[in-house]
């Protein structure tokens, strides 16, 4: 079966550091993707891991253990618009595809 | 360049009726995707295409749903004799053959078809 968990929602200070987690357990692994989500809008892609370890990119990080099946979104210096969804996305091949199985998102509400 | 186009942007119709949604995806992406996103969930995998043709409809709910990408490009999720339970938004994507990049296998959404079904 697919299965990914997340945390429904977290609540962090302007400037501080947060951390996302997520658990998974899919048929089939071919990198795990997070997604950003403001309401009402698309996600859009934050960062892509395909071997363990840790992925920076500016305030944001994320990191993977593939024995574990884990994840977690770092972000940093946090901002009031990184108020939003965001998306835990396991990339699960069949044949020539790479369907994404999505987590329910966990809504990060930044507070002045 | 332009991104992943969707329309109409939200759609109303009563139960029983039919509905298409279109896709235009980003101009050299072959892969295109459709999802369905409820309130308070993520997206939920329907339908992916690799050219023209489906090569995973393993997500679609029943028979009710069907898309089409005659030419490999638009393609248009078809919904017949819809339910309440079909009102979503119905999101698109699209991205490179998935293996050419493995290490940036992104797929770009489009804004979404609010489908409310009364």
């Amino acid at each position: 079966g697919q299965n990914i968990d997340q945390p429904t929602e977290m609540t962090a200070t302007e400037g501080a550091i947060v951390q996302i987690n997520c658990t998974y357990q899919t048929s089939g692994f071919n990198g795990l993707f997070w997604y950003q989500q403001h309401a009402g809008e698309a996600p859009t892609f934050l960062s892509y891991n395909v071997l363990d370890g840790l992925e920076e990119k500016g305030r944001f990080s994320s990191f993977l253990s593939r024995s574990k099946g884990y994840s977690y979104l770092l972000l940093k210096e946090l901002q009031m618009k990184d108020s939003a969804s965001y998306l835990c996305a396991v990339s699960s091949p069949k044949g020539y595809g790479n369907k994404l199985v999505f987590g329910a998102g966990t809504i990060l509400r930044v507070k002045s | 360049g332009a991104g992943v186009s969707q329309t109409p942007s939200n759609k109303v119709t009563e139960k029983g009726k039919y509905v298409e949604l279109r896709c235009d995806p980003i101009s050299g992406h072959t892969a295109l995707y459709w999802y369905r996103q409820s309130l308070g969930q993520g997206p939920e995998f329907l339908i992916y295409f690799q050219g023209t043709g489906a090569a995973d409809d393993s997500g679609l709910p029943n028979d009710r749903f069907f898309a089409v990408r005659p030419e490999g490009s638009v393609s248009t999720l078809k919904i017949q004799r819809t339910e309440r339970g079909d009102s979503a938004v119905y999101l698109c994507a699209s991205s490179f053959w998935p293996y050419r990049d493995l290490l940036n296998n992104e797929q770009f959404f489009g804004p979404g078809t609010r489908l409310t079904v009364l």
